[in-house]
């Protein structure tokens, strides 16, 4: 089946770029997306990308796509310490929003 | 405009006691789906219904767990003589379509088993 590794921790400082890696096994993956969750909460959509984009840039956040390795990036720009979470990546590549998700990124932002 | 809404935010049940988590989603959206997260794990697909029909509940265990989405009414999720293994948040999401638009999660539900 699919399936969606990325790395556990990540501690950056205040002011920092952030880089969340995510890699993902299935090839017909149409939709790519990054959530966020902070304690206690939901999870929170950040950006979205469709799989025929290299790039695309929202604000502090940059998303690149590396089909052929199947590699998905998050940058957030000029981290703050309300960047503070645990970043999901997803994909999906059904006709419904059957997400599959990875386990998370804990970022910490450390003033 | 209200986000999906769950109640309760929190449930505690006994092993063997049955639990009911409810899930509004929002405004002018028809597609409900729910996900399971573990503890220190991803969320896992469960069930995606739309009003009055499951579409897929490939990822739901097939003893003791149902859902539905009724005409009028909250989506129900409804777990029947809960075991420990059952502890989990419980997230509810919703779409516009079934496609294009992407899902708004609520807070979840987070079910205790003791």
């Amino acid at each position: 089946g699919e399936d969606v590794e990325q790395s556990l921790f990540l501690s950056v400082r205040e002011g920092d770029s952030s880089v969340i890696n995510c890699t993902y096994t299935d090839s017909s993956s149409t939709y790519l997306y990054w959530y966020k969750q902070e304690p206690g909460a939901g999870l929170q959509l950040l950006t979205y990308i469709f799989s025929n984009m290299d790039m695309k840039q929202d604000q502090r956040l940059t998303v690149l796509l590396n089909k052929k390795d199947k590699h998905l990036s998050l940058r957030i720009a000029d981290t703050q310490t309300g960047d503070s979470a645990i970043y999901f990546c997803a994909e999906t590549n059904t006709g419904f929003q059957k997400l599959v998700f990875g386990t998370g990124t804990r970022l910490l932002v450390s003033p | 405009n209200a986000g999906v809404m769950q109640n309760p935010r929190h449930l505690v049940r006994r092993r063997g006691q049955e639990a009911r988590l409810r899930c509004s989603p929002m405004k002018g959206h028809s597609h409900v789906y729910w996900y399971r997260q573990l503890p220190e794990e991803g969320l896992k697909f469960m069930v995606y219904l739309q009003k009055e029909n499951i579409i897929d509940e490939s990822g739901m265990p097939k003893e003791r767990f149902s859902a539905e989405f009724p005409k009028e009414g909250p989506s129900i999720l409804r777990i029947q003589q809960v075991v420990r293994g059952d502890s989990a948040a419980y997230f509810c999401a919703s779409s516009r379509d079934s496609f294009i638009s992407p899902l708004h999660f609520g807070n979840g539900t987070r079910l205790t088993v003791t």
